[in-house]
């Protein structure tokens, strides 16, 4: 049984571009969570998607969004980078109604 | 406001001896506490989790005692090796929340053999 998964692994963008982080679930789970994790730092809460709609969003601006497809894997979409959006960018699934949260890899994106 | 503070920021333990991290919140709503383990360049995985209706849960090596009263949770790691030289982070969320998990700031953890 696979776990979350997360592509790309690595990614470098130049400052004002656009990117898209893609996240698949582990099997049987439908909520997914997007969380960014600077260096040194513990991961912050970025939002949660569940049934294909944002269902609470951390203290993240308006660049950030996202979207879950019917599959459960999700997208995270940061437009207009800025140096400060270089992170470790985690996504994590967990059953509806279950507070166990696994989370993937990571996505290390780079701005330049 | 940073809801779950956690300490130290590092650990030095000789191998064979307990590593103990200690984190304090604030939210009373939190109702799940669970610990996560992460390595250079991975994702963090979940070690072990306690809800606040029991006072110690223990798995293996890794114990988690939970003092509700005192809104204050902690790690206790016996027979510390050196493969467990990692960073934790304590964390916590409640049902209400939908779950959604506020970290502790992390310990780097190093296990001298």
């Amino acid at each position: 049984d696979a776990g979350v998964t997360q592509s790309p692994t690595h990614l470098i963008k130049t400052r004002g571009q656009q990117v898209t982080l893609r996240c698949s679930p582990k099997s049987g789970h439908d909520t997914v969570s997007w969380y960014q994790q600077a260096l040194g730092q513990g991961p912050q809460f970025i939002f949660q998607y569940y049934e294909e709609e944002e269902r609470q969003r951390g203290n993240f601006p308006d660049r950030f969004s996202g979207h879950q497809f019917p599959n459960y894997s999700s997208e995270l979409n940061v437009n207009a980078l800025l140096l400060g959006d270089s992170a470790l960018y985690l996504c994590a699934s967990s059953p509806t109604g279950f507070a166990e949260a696994f989370f993937g890899q990571g996505t290390r994106l780079t701005v330049v | 406001q940073q809801q779950v503070k956690q300490s130290p920021q590092s650990l030095i333990v000789q191998k064979g001896g307990i590593s103990i991290i200690n984190c304090a919140y604030e939210n009373t709503a939190f109702d799940y506490f669970p610990w996560y383990q992460q390595f250079p360049g991975k994702g963090p995985a979940l070690l072990i989790a306690i809800r606040p209706d029991v006072s110690e849960k223990k798995e293996g090596r890794f114990t988690i005692s939970f003092n509700k009263s005192a809104k204050q949770f902690s790690l206790h790691i016996m027979d510390s090796q050196p493969g467990d030289s990692a960073t934790y982070f304590c964390a916590a969320s409640s049902g209400g929340s939908n779950y959604k998990l506020t970290f502790g700031k992390g310990t780097l953890l190093t296990v001298n053999p």
